[in-house]
């Protein structure tokens, strides 16, 4: 069974630093593109962040300016996300997300998501 | 970036109902969409991908279709547990990954 659990979220004051962790199990972690997706509280959906299997390509949302790094650790089963300069409009659940079966980058499988929260 | 429009944001419905949202790329996407369900509080769902293709586990009663710049999802029959939040997604150009606006269901 394919399992994604993030850890990390938190409160945090404006400027500060977050690491997310997504500890992925049941499958081949190191075969899949992996995605960080977030939900600002009752709004849509927010592509995050992109990396490829072997870790040799990210893609980040404009929004995000430089500020946050994806990485991924295939011998810990692991996916990261570095988040620096946080601001108030970066509070949002953040979730990991794996590519679907097929091939295309929609998103077959996500985690339970971790709670971001920037406020002083 | 590819931007998704999606049509209605919300909408009513009864038990029963056959229903139908749209989702419309800001430019040729071919069949690269993927349709997700959101119940409030909970994690996403998959539904859809490439379009047409029904997720493994998901009723039949959900159908996708379109190609290009427009796209439809279909709920054939409403169901009680269909009442949730809909949105489309395009995977063809990126970055960025972009969702659209999401579609309320809600319970007439």
């Amino acid at each position: 069974e394919v399992q994604l659990v993030e850890s990390g979220g938190g409160l945090v004051q404006p400027g500060g630093s977050l690491r997310l962790s997504c500890a992925a199990s049941g499958f081949t972690f190191s075969i899949y593109t992996m995605n960080w997706v977030r939900q600002a509280p009752g709004k849509g959906l927010e592509w995050v962040s992109y990396i490829s299997s072997s870790g040799s390509t990210m893609y980040y949302a404009d929004s995000l300016k430089g500020r946050f790094t994806i990485s991924r650790d295939n011998a810990k089963n692991s996916l990261y996300l570095q988040m620096n300069s946080l601001r108030a409009e970066d509070t949002a659940v953040y979730y990991c997300a794996r590519v679907h079966s097929s091939g295309g980058t929609c998103f077959g499988y996500w985690g339970q998501g971790t709670p971001v929260t920037v406020s002083s | 970036a590819i931007q998704l429009t999606q049509s209605p944001s919300s909408l009513s419905a009864s038990v029963g109902d056959r229903v139908t949202i749209t989702c419309r790329a800001s430019q040729g996407i071919s069949s690269a969409l993927a349709w997700y369900q959101q119940k409030p509080g909970k994690v996403p769902k998959l539904l859809i991908y490439d379009a047409s293709n029904l997720e493994s586990g998901v009723p039949s009663r959900f159908s996708g279709s379109g190609s290009g710049t427009d796209f439809t999802l279909t709920i054939s029959s409403l169901q009680p547990e269909d009442f949730a939040t809909y949105y489309c997604q395009q995977f063809n150009t990126y970055p960025p990954i972009t969702f659209g606006q999401g579609t309320r269901l809600e319970i007439k």
